[in-house]
């Protein structure tokens, strides 16, 4: 079954450094998203993207966040300038219909981001 | 932000008998429902889901019942297997995003021992 992979699994690093977070989404998949769960809490909705635009981003997405498809598999999500408090799994996922109603998210493994 | 509330943080079930896995919610605009299933170093898998059209959708040993009244969901587990042990995320929708923004609960514990 065709699965969201996502690299690298772990990543540490220093606080103040741009980091970037790598996603293959499902390849007949057409919607994209990342989530993140810092540890204890819930599973958080950061942003949608579809169409090479961002559809809907939460308050957590601010302006050190950014999301880009750079070529026909790639989904990335970017940190400018990472903070301890972003230290958390931040999962993708995609979907192939438009939203939850016709076709459910999936997931991939998860990049534990560690902010030091 | 408490819209998908899983009070139980921990079910310990034996195997061979029905798990019964709850979720409460409080915004009535979300009308869709699912239960994902996640286990350690693994991202979450979709179980099972539910519109508000319906109160009960059945898939092989789960089964989702939706109270809309009560804004109360359960996933039934029946019978529970020792591979069903993992973390049980419940997750809602709204009409209003239709691109896939879900509202996750904190998830159950689910324990099944032989």
């Amino acid at each position: 079954e065709p699965e969201v992979t996502q690299t690298p699994s772990h990543q540490v690093t220093q606080m103040g450094q741009e980091v970037i977070l790598r996603c293959v989404p499902i390849s007949n998949h057409l919607y994209f998203y990342w989530y993140r769960q810092i540890l204890g809490q819930k599973v958080e909705f950061l942003v949608s993207f579809y169409n090479n635009e961002i559809s809907e981003k939460s308050e957590i997405f601010d302006d050190q966040f950014s999301v880009e498809r750079p070529d026909g598999s790639n989904f990335t999500l970017k940190i400018r300038s990472t903070k301890l408090e972003d230290s958390a799994m931040y999962f993708c996922a995609s979907n192939r219909d438009r939203g939850s109603y016709n076709s459910p998210l999936h997931f991939g493994n998860g990049t534990r981001l560690t902010v030091t | 932000d408490q819209q998908v509330k899983q009070n139980s943080p921990s079910l310990s079930v034996q195997e061979g008998r029905i798990s019964i896995l709850n979720c409460d919610y409080t915004n009535s605009m979300f009308d869709y429902f699912l239960w994902y299933k996640k286990y350690p170093a693994e991202g979450p898998t979709f179980l099972i889901s539910i519109s508000s059209i319906k109160d009960k959708n059945e898939d092989g040993r789960f089964t989702v019942f939706l109270n809309k009244s009560a804004k109360h969901l359960s996933l039934h587990i029946v019978p529970s297997q020792p591979g069903d042990s993992a973390v049980y995320f419940c997750a809602a929708a709204d009409r209003g995003s239709t691109l896939g923004r879900l509202y996750f609960g904190r998830g159950t514990q689910l324990t099944v021992w032989p």
